[in-house]
């Protein structure tokens, strides 16, 4: 059965303090891999999508990188306001997305 | 502006109710989508819809149903056969179904008593 695993599944920084978070799969026919920002009681909010091994994406703080069977979302020197639940999906060969049940960080001060 | 639009925000039925959730789009985008939250886990997919007047299940179909009588709209009813409706309701639009990211709109939580 196609399954995504995110973990931590809660993480505590410190304000400037950087870590990563890990998205892993065993979904069959990968089509691309997709990461989301969501915030309590708002939909998710589109962040990166990566379609191959080796692929990098960034935005300000974060940075998304892709391997064959697993995803990284690099956070770097974070801010209170990155305190987010983030989410990772898979999309397999139905072109399905598979949800993680995300990683829910607090930054703080 | 360019988005997804749900309506309500918040909604309270009695149990054995039927109720309709609104899902509205601007963005010219052929695909629609139906998704539930629950805490804890990750988004599960209700049902989605390719093109007008054609959708497809979902992995949890069970208890909803879809029209799509137009290209911006998608609402979803959740019915009295839907065993655990309550939760956090999510509504999403790509391009098509294609290699595609989906943008969300701000959720509907539906809480049944």
């Amino acid at each position: 059965e196609d399954q995504v695993t995110q973990s931590p599944e809660a993480l505590r920084l410190q304000e400037g303090e950087s870590s990563s978070l890990n998205c892993s799969y065993t979904v069959s026919g990968l089509r691309g891999l997709f990461w989301y920002r969501q915030d309590p009681g708002k939909g998710p909010e589109f962040l990166f999508t990566l379609y191959s091994a080796g692929e990098e994406k960034e935005k300000e703080r974060l940075k998304a990188t892709l391997t064959k069977k697993e995803s990284f979302l690099h956070i770097t020197a974070p801010k209170p306001e990155d305190s987010a639940t983030y989410l990772c999906a898979w999309m397999d060969s139905s072109y399905k997305l598979i949800f993680g049940s995300g990683t829910r960080l607090l930054v703080r001060p | 502006d360019g988005g997804i639009t749900q309506s309500p925000k918040y909604l309270f039925r009695k149990e054995g109710q039927n109720v309709t959730l609104s899902c509205e789009q601007n963005l010219n985008h052929d695909a629609m989508y139906w998704y539930r939250q629950d805490p804890g886990q990750g988004l599960r997919l209700i049902y989605y819809s390719q093109i007008v007047n054609d959708f497809q299940k979902g992995d949890i179909a069970e208890g909803y149903s879809v029209s799509r009588e137009k290209k911006e709209s998608f609402p979803l009813t959740v019915t009295s056969a839907q065993k655990n409706p309550t939760a956090f309701y999510l509504c999403a639009s790509s391009v098509d179904r294609g290699n595609y990211e989906q943008y969300f709109g701000p959720g509907t939580r539906l809480t049944v008593t």
